[in-house]
């Protein structure tokens, strides 16, 4: 059963301080782990797809990366309206959401 | 990217009673999805709607629940059936157009009292 785990649960930044996210997974056969963002009350906004070990995606202040165990998010210089709840899922048999990391970046 | 609306986009309603949600996008797409958020809690596959077949459900999930309509690929309805207060929830519908990146519409808020 694929499976999806986020780390940590909530991250406290002040504006400018570097961090990165963490999701690892279980799957067989992966065809694609992706990156969203969430703000309240809204639906998950597509960020990032990553494919295969190695890559490595950018825009603006974020960075996603893809091993064969897990994927980071890494976010540059933080400002106060990157914070969200990021979530990362997985397809490989099924499309597997992760539980998401609540960021919050204080001015 | 694709432009994706959702009606309602919040609802009360009583228990025993069914809401239909409809979900709409700006071009023909091949998959739609549709998830369960609830509180605090990410996002759960309930089925995959189909055109033109049966929806395809996940495990804990049932027709007769959960029944799906996709008449064309711009459109789809999820319908939450004899409602009871542990289906308040936000329900959203995602469209992959084949390259396997879903995109997702701005969700349903329901309360179920």
């Amino acid at each position: 059963e694929d499976q999806v785990t986020q780390s940590p649960e909530a991250l406290r930044l002040q504006e400018g301080e570097s961090s990165s996210l963490n999701c690892s997974y279980t799957v067989s056969g992966l065809r694609g782990l992706f990156w969203y963002r969430q703000d309240p009350g809204k639906g998950p906004e597509f960020l990032f797809t990553l494919y295969s070990a190695g890559e490595e995606k950018e825009k603006e202040r974020l960075k996603a990366t893809l091993t064969k165990k897990e994927s980071f998010l890494h976010i540059t210089a933080p400002k106060p309206e990157d914070s969200a709840t990021y979530l990362c899922a997985v397809y490989g048999q099924n499309f597997v959401f992760g539980p998401g990391t609540r960021l919050s970046v204080l001015p | 990217s694709a432009v994706i609306s959702q009606k309602p986009s919040r609802d009360i309603c009583q228990r025993g009673t069914s809401l239909t949600i409809q979900c709409q996008v700006d071009s023909q797409v091949t998959m739609m999805f549709w998830y369960r958020q609830q509180p605090g809690q990410s996002l759960t596959l309930i089925a995959t709607a189909n055109q033109g077949s049966e929806a395809t459900y996940e495990s804990g999930f049932v027709i007769d629940k959960f029944p799906i309509s996709r008449p064309n690929l711009t459109f789809s309805t999820l319908t939450v059936s004899n409602m009871s207060p542990e289906d308040s929830s936000i329900y959203l519908c995602s469209v992959d157009r084949g390259d396997n990146e879903q995109f997702f519409g701005p969700g349903t808020r329901l309360t179920v009292l």
